[in-house]
């Protein structure tokens, strides 16, 4: 069965520190590993879908980084505008499960001026 | 471009009663999928349609819920009766699927609340 466990459950930032979010994944076969932003009352917001260990993707203040064994997203000097929920999510390539994603909890970043 | 577009946004029921919950994907996008989000267990895959054909239900919860996808561009979740443990946000989501690409984009939302 799929899993993903991601790292902290929330994390409280002042404006411009720099972190780290962590996402640790068992799957079998991965197509891809995907990150959301999730805003209070919104859907998940596509941010990222890496595909193989050693890929790297970045867009404004995030970039994230994909291991065999666990991906992170990493913030650098983050702002208030960037507090949100931070999901990940896997992609197992073939069987049933093609397509589908299997979610994180998630990590709550709050980011204070 | 319309995203993916749910109806209705909020839903207030009492137990019992019949629920429907409806979806337009985005246009093009032959898979289209319906996830349940609570704070206990997050977001869970209820079922997933590609072509407008169920490829995987094993994520319904049980025989209250029923999913349908009689076109391309149109599916609906339907619970019945609702019981309170029901109360959630579900989304719909669509993606393009085969060689164009794998991305999930979610709709905003139904949030069901059953008293």
């Amino acid at each position: 069965e799929d899993q993903v466990t991601q790292s902290p459950e929330a994390l409280r930032l002042q404006e411009g520190e720099s972190s780290s979010l962590n996402c640790s994944y068992t799957v079998s076969g991965l197509r891809g590993l995907f990150w959301y932003r999730q805003d209070p009352g919104k859907g998940p917001e596509f941010l990222f879908t890496l595909y193989s260990a050693g890929e790297e993707k970045e867009k404004e203040r995030l970039k994230a980084t994909l291991t065999k064994k666990e991906s992170f997203l990493h913030i650098t000097a983050p702002k208030p505008e960037d507090s949100a929920t931070y999901l990940c999510a896997v992609q197992a390539a073939g069987g049933t499960s093609y397509g589908k994603l299997t979610f994180g909890q998630g990590t709550i970043l709050t980011v204070h001026p | 471009d319309a995203g993916v577009i749910q109806s209705p946004r909020h839903e207030v029921t009492e137990m019992g009663q019949e629920v429907t919950l409806r979806c337009k994907p985005i246009s093009g996008h032959n898979s289209l999928f319906w996830y349940r989000q609570t704070m206990m267990r997050g977001l869970e895959l209820l079922i997933y349609f590609n072509n407008n054909v169920p490829i995987d239900d094993s994520g319904m919860p049980e025989d209250r819920f029923s999913a349908k996808m009689p076109n391309a561009s149109f599916s609906t979740l339907k619970i019945q009766p609702s019981e309170p443990r029901d109360s959630a946000v579900y989304f719909c989501a669509s993606s393009p699927g085969g060689s164009t690409g794998n991305t999930i984009y979610f709709g905003e939302g139904s949030w069901l609340t059953v008293v």
